[in-house]
């Protein structure tokens, strides 16, 4: 078993939907959690992070971790053609490794 | 610049070469990262670096795999006798700190490896 699992995607979805994005995780000691951005033949930028449980909005996106279920999500509000992406799960414990997620490819349709 | 830059992007070479992949920190970053980047998949940790030393290459895959960081800023990623498996985006980050807290890693845009 993977220690980070995301759905696989494709996504594709027209503007100014709600787009919803999740992992799941094995590792409980997992205690930073992170959603990437990354563009085609780029490296990935971070989006957000959230230590610990709980939720965590900035403008149109908002992240939630649910550490009971071991699972976390993104939120997108009024998506745009300029959201099309692939996007990373990614989560540490207090250790040097980050574990990432497979990434969902996202298509906003104009 | 502001950065982190990575060199060659693109690198094409031969089944059994030797291949060195060069990574240019954010400057006055003391933690770097190497990672691996297989089609349709997430970065795979290989190694990180604090300061000069390697404080951590679990993820290195064998050891055909090397890397150094000598002053402290630069690093190279060495691969040595290549195979076709190599052939991924290596992708390298940097950030302010270590691992207490959360410091945001900067990624840079990769190279793309091929092995023929």
């Amino acid at each position: 078993q993977k220690e980070v699992e995301q759905d696989p995607g494709p996504l594709s979805v027209p503007e100014g939907a709600i787009v919803s994005l999740n992992c799941t995780y094995s590792n409980s000691a997992f205690q930073y959690f992170m959603w990437y951005r990354q563009y085609s033949r780029k490296g990935p930028e971070l989006l957000m992070y959230t230590y610990s449980s709980g939720n965590k909005e900035d403008g149109r996106f908002t992240a939630q971790v649910d550490k009971s279920s071991k699972y976390i999500s993104l939120f997108i509000r009024d998506s745009q053609p300029s959201d099309s992406a692939t996007y990373l799960c990614a989560m540490r414990s207090t250790g040097n490794q980050f574990y990432f997620g497979t990434g969902t490819s996202l298509t906003v349709i104009p | 610049g502001a950065g982190v830059s990575q060199t060659p992007s693109n690198k094409v070479t031969e089944k059994g070469k030797y291949v060195e992949l060069r990574c240019d920190p954010i400057s006055g970053h003391t933690a770097l990262y190497w990672y691996r980047q297989s089609l349709g998949q997430g970065p795979e940790f290989l190694i990180y670096f604090q300061g000069t030393g390697a404080a951590d290459d679990s993820g290195l895959p064998n050891d055909r795999f090397f890397a150094v960081r000598p002053e402290g800023s630069v690093s190279t990623l060495k691969i040595q006798r290549t195979e076709r498996g190599d052939s991924a985006v290596y992708l390298c980050a940097s950030s302010s700190a270590g691992t207490s807290g959360y410091n945001e890693q900067f990624f840079g845009p990769g190279t793309r490896l091929t092995v023929l």
